[in-house]
């Protein structure tokens, strides 16, 4: 059974920087492009960024360009994104997501993470 | 960025058919995704490549549609049914959603 298991979440004031990881379970994790989709309270879906298998290349929309690093340790089967200059409008649940290979559609997701950007 | 605009909510009765639409502003091929979120759940997905109907998913889901016009269908409804549902776009970077629409049940 595929799991995605995300922690890291919390508030953090304006400007400041969070961690975010995500366990993989269930599938050749090293096999699959992953990403970050996210979704602020009461709104609607928005891709923050993908890795490919390897973690040779990444992407990212320009709301987040510069600001979020996603990475990846594929001996450890785990995904990260490291967000910094944090701001009021990056507040929302954080999903981990499985890329379908050749597609970039999401397979599965986790349950999500709670960031709460906030002074 | 391409926008997908999806109506904003439909109420429909259950055994019902109901189609949702998702109408992008460029050509989007047929890389378009359905998601399915019930109220405190992420989501789920459930057609992939327009009209690919994903493992598990019920076959009273489908979705068409190429270019830039794309259905949602799910015949006959059932209660279960109720939740928000999205569609996405990878064809052209970046990745975009539609902004949802929340299925109710009468």
């Amino acid at each position: 059974e595929v799991q995605l298991v995300e922690t890291g979440g919390g508030l953090v004031q304006p400007g400041r920087s969070l961690k975010l990881s995500c366990v993989a379970s269930g599938f050749t994790f090293n096999n699959y492009w992953m990403s970050w989709t996210r979704q602020a309270p009461g709104k609607g879906l928005e891709w923050v960024a993908s890795i490919t298998n390897s973690g040779g290349s990444t992407y990212y929309p320009d709301s987040v360009k510069g600001r979020f690093t996603i990475s990846r340790d594929n001996a450890q089967n785990t995904l990260y994104l490291q967000m910094n200059s944090l701001r009021s409008e990056d507040t929302a649940t954080y999903y981990c997501t499985r890329d379908e290979l050749g597609a970039y559609y999401f397979d599965y997701w986790g349950q999500g993470v709670m960031v709460t950007v906030s002074s | 960025d391409t926008v997908l605009t999806q109506s904003p909510a439909l109420a429909v009765s259950p055994g019902e058919r109901v189609t949702i639409s998702c109408r992008a502003s460029e050509s989007v091929s047929t890389l378009m995704h359905w998601y399915q979120q019930k109220p405190g759940q992420q989501p789920t997905l459930l057609i992939y490549l327009a009209s690919n109907l994903e493992s598990g998913v019920p076959a009273r889901f489908s979705g068409s549609g190429s270019g830039t016009d794309f259905t949602l269908t799910i015949d006959p409804v059932e209660a279960d049914d109720t939740a928000t549902y999205y569609c996405q776009q990878s064809w052209n970077d970046p990745w975009t959603f539609g902004g949802g629409t929340k299925l109710e049940l009468k």
